[in-house]
């Protein structure tokens, strides 16, 4: 079983619509919580960056973490064509002298359709 | 402020051979982590330096490797290459090796 879970998609919804990504996890080490967002051919954009429980407001992106649950979600509001990406999650925990590892996701394909 | 450069974009080798690829982390930042990206297992850890010093390291065999320097550009070789080898090659930057990390472009490796 992986360490974290991510449904792979593809997700399409239309222009406007919320998005909902979510992923689960088991290491109950895990205390910070990323979302990032990657278009083809490109390296990983950091989104979202949360520690610990609660949620996170960045303009139209919220992030949700629930540690009692293992469980993050990221939501898209007022989704555009230019959304259209992979997103992935990622966690880590303080492994030694403030080393992290980040470990990812599958990644979620989304298509925004106008 | 200059994101992470890594070079070079596209490198196309063949099996036995080896390869070097370099990241420079933003301004200030001292951690370097690489990561490998393909589409059958996604992103997976290889390694991370601080001050020049490995500090921890991904279940990859000894054909990868890295280095540090004192201006905290990293690179990263690979040994004797298979064609599995073939991936993204993914550097991040964070300021002291927390998880707010920042990723460059990465290296499209491809081996013959």
């Amino acid at each position: 079983q992986k360490e974290v879970e991510q449904d792979p998609g593809p997700l399409s919804v239309p222009e406007g619509a919320i998005v909902s990504l979510n992923c689960t996890y088991s290491n109950s080490a895990f205390q910070y919580f990323m979302w990032y967002r990657q278009y083809s051919r490109k390296g990983p954009e950091l989104l979202m960056y949360t520690y610990s429980s609660g949620n996170k407001e960045d303009g139209r992106f919220t992030a949700q973490v629930d540690k009692s649950s293992k469980y993050i979600s990221l939501f898209i509001r007022d989704s555009q064509p230019s959304d259209s990406a992979t997103y992935l999650c990622a966690m880590s925990a303080v492994i030694l002298q403030g080393a992290q590892k980040l470990v990812f996701g599958q990644g979620t394909r989304l298509t925004i359709n106008p | 402020k200059a994101g992470v450069t890594q070079t070079p974009r596209y490198l196309i080798k063949t099996r036995g051979q080896q390869v070097t690829l370099s990241c420079s982390p933003i301004s200030g930042h001292r951690s370097v982590s690489w990561y490998q990206q393909t589409p059958g297992q996604g992103l997976q850890f290889l390694f991370e330096y601080f001050s020049e010093t490995q500090r921890n390291k991904g279940n990859f065999p000894g054909r990868f490797s890295g280095r540090q320097f004192s201006n905290s550009r990293s690179e990263m070789n690979v040994s004797t290459l298979e064609l599995g080898d073939s991936a993204l090659y993914l550097c991040a930057s964070s300021l002291t090796g927390d998880a707010e990390a920042f990723f460059g472009q990465g290296t499209r490796l491809t081996v013959v």
